[in-house]
């Protein structure tokens, strides 16, 4: 079976780190990926982690441990505009369907 | 803007009637899916194809869903007799899938079914 977990609803102040974790279970693995969504809008790419380990870019970082089935995603600095759903999407193995959590929605307060 | 397409991005219908979606993918990508997503949810995946060949369907994929992909570019997704739990918004979304590739999926803007 497949099962992801992550927080319903997060808050956060401007300018602090949030992490968003994620735990999962997949038919096969091959890579986890974070998405970003806002409201009414498609969802859009923010990382992709195959190995495990820590990938940065810019303000945002994604960190895998596949031997636990985990992943966080780590936003600094936060803004306003961060105020979103971020989705954790495992990808499994064979015909790479991505596997959406039901994501956990940020709000950014000034 | 990803480069993928949807239309129309909103669609109001009657229950009963058929419905139509139109996705254009990135035009190098030869993967696309579908997906619905409803409030306060995730994307479910509902099919993919890998050029013209659909590769795979969900289980929540009833008789009334059809998708093609003619030549392995755009595709259609296809609701008949609608009803109103497919009340959704449906996303498209394409990637380049082979070795070597990241696999990242780019999603359209969506389209909204209502049905009523």
């Amino acid at each position: 079976g497949q099962n992801i977990d992550q927080p319903t609803e997060m808050t956060a102040t401007e300018g602090a780190i949030v992490q968003i974790n994620c735990t999962y279970q997949t038919s096969g693995f091959n890579g986890l990926f974070w998405y970003q969504q806002h409201a009414g809008e498609a969802p859009t790419f923010l990382s992709y982690n195959v190995l495990d380990g820590l990938e940065e870019k810019g303000r945002f970082s994604s960190f895998l441990s596949r031997s636990k089935g985990y992943s966080y995603l780590l936003l600094k600095e936060l803004q306003m505009k961060d105020s979103a759903s971020y989705l954790c999407a495992p990808m499994n193995t064979g015909f790479q369907k991505l596997v959406f959590g039901t994501g956990t929605r940020l709000l950014v307060s000034p | 803007d990803t480069g993928v397409s949807q239309d129309p991005r909103h669609k109001i219908t009657k229950r009963g009637q058929n419905v139509t979606f139109r996705c254009d993918p990135i035009s190098e990508h030869n993967r696309l899916y579908w997906y619905r997503q409803t409030l306060g949810q995730g994307p479910e995946f509902l099919t993919y194809f890998q050029n013209e060949a659909q590769l795979e369907k969900s289980r929540l994929l009833s008789d009334r869903f059809s998708a093609e992909r003619p030549k392995g570019s755009f595709s259609t997704l296809e609701i008949q007799r609608t009803e109103q739990g497919d009340s959704a918004m449906y996303l498209c979304a394409s990637s380049s899938w082979g070795q070597g590739n990241s696999n990242e999926q780019y999603f359209g803007p969506g389209t909204r079914l209502t049905v009523t």
